[in-house]
């Protein structure tokens, strides 16, 4: 059974900061992993979505990386600044067609 | 371009009850699906609906069922109600069970009292 944990649960840090949000999953074998934005009471925007044969992906401040042999990804957002405070969720997918499996979130919270 | 949308956002009810959340999907989408997403937790699946029919299920009881209409759009349905079914209910929507890309809506919260 696939699980995915997040590290750390949360974070709080300085405007300006570059910061590392982690995600491990025990099952290697994944199609894709895809990293989620959640603001307090909303649904899921899509940040970034790396393929299994992929190691990375870029989109402005963020990156996103993936080792599936040792089943870790790190979501990497440059200079951060108060409107990047929200929950960020990573979740993986393990075929071709099937459903997320989602990690429990990391809140992270940027200071003016 | 209307993105997913959901209904209620908000709704209380009774231990015992029967509740019904409805969904519609993002323009041009013919697939749903639903996630359970319990207070500081993340999104749990629980089934999704392709050409009228369950295609996938998670680990829920057989108390979750749904439904899918003609026009893509999509029910849930939760019988005899626990205090642990509150949570916020989302719906996400794609072109296709096995698509990459799903948008989700912004979520049914229910609250079970």
């Amino acid at each position: 059974k696939q699980e995915v944990t997040q590290i750390p649960a949360a974070l709080s840090v300085p405007e300006g900061e570059n910061l590392v949000l982690n995600c491990s999953f025990t099952d290697s074998a994944i199609y894709n992993l895809q990293w989620f934005r959640q603001d307090p009471g909303k649904g899921l925007t899509s940040l970034l979505l790396i393929q299994s044969s992929q190691r990375e992906q870029t989109s402005g401040r963020l990156n996103a990386s993936l080792d599936k042999s040792s089943g870790r990804s790190t979501l990497y957002i440059a200079a951060s600044q108060p409107g990047d405070s929200a929950t960020y969720l990573c979740a993986v997918r393990l075929n071709y067609g099937q459903n997320f499996v989602f990690g429990p979130g990391t809140r992270l919270s940027v200071l003016p | 371009d209307a993105g997913v949308t959901q209904s209620p956002t908000h709704l209380i009810k009774t231990r015992g009850q029967q509740v019904t959340l409805r969904c519609s999907p993002k323009s041009g989408h013919d697939t749903v699906s639903w996630y359970q997403q319990a207070l500081g937790q993340g999104p749990q699946f629980i089934f999704q609906y392709y050409e009228e029919e369950e295609r996938q299920r998670g680990n829920f009881p057989d108390r979750f069922s749904g439904h899918q209409f003609p026009n893509y759009s999509s029910e849930l349905n939760v019988n005899a109600l626990l205090l642990g079914d509150s949570a916020l209910y989302l719906c996400a929507s794609s072109l296709g069970p096995e698509r990459n890309t799903i948008y989700f809506g912004e979520g049914s919260w229910l609250t079970v009292v």
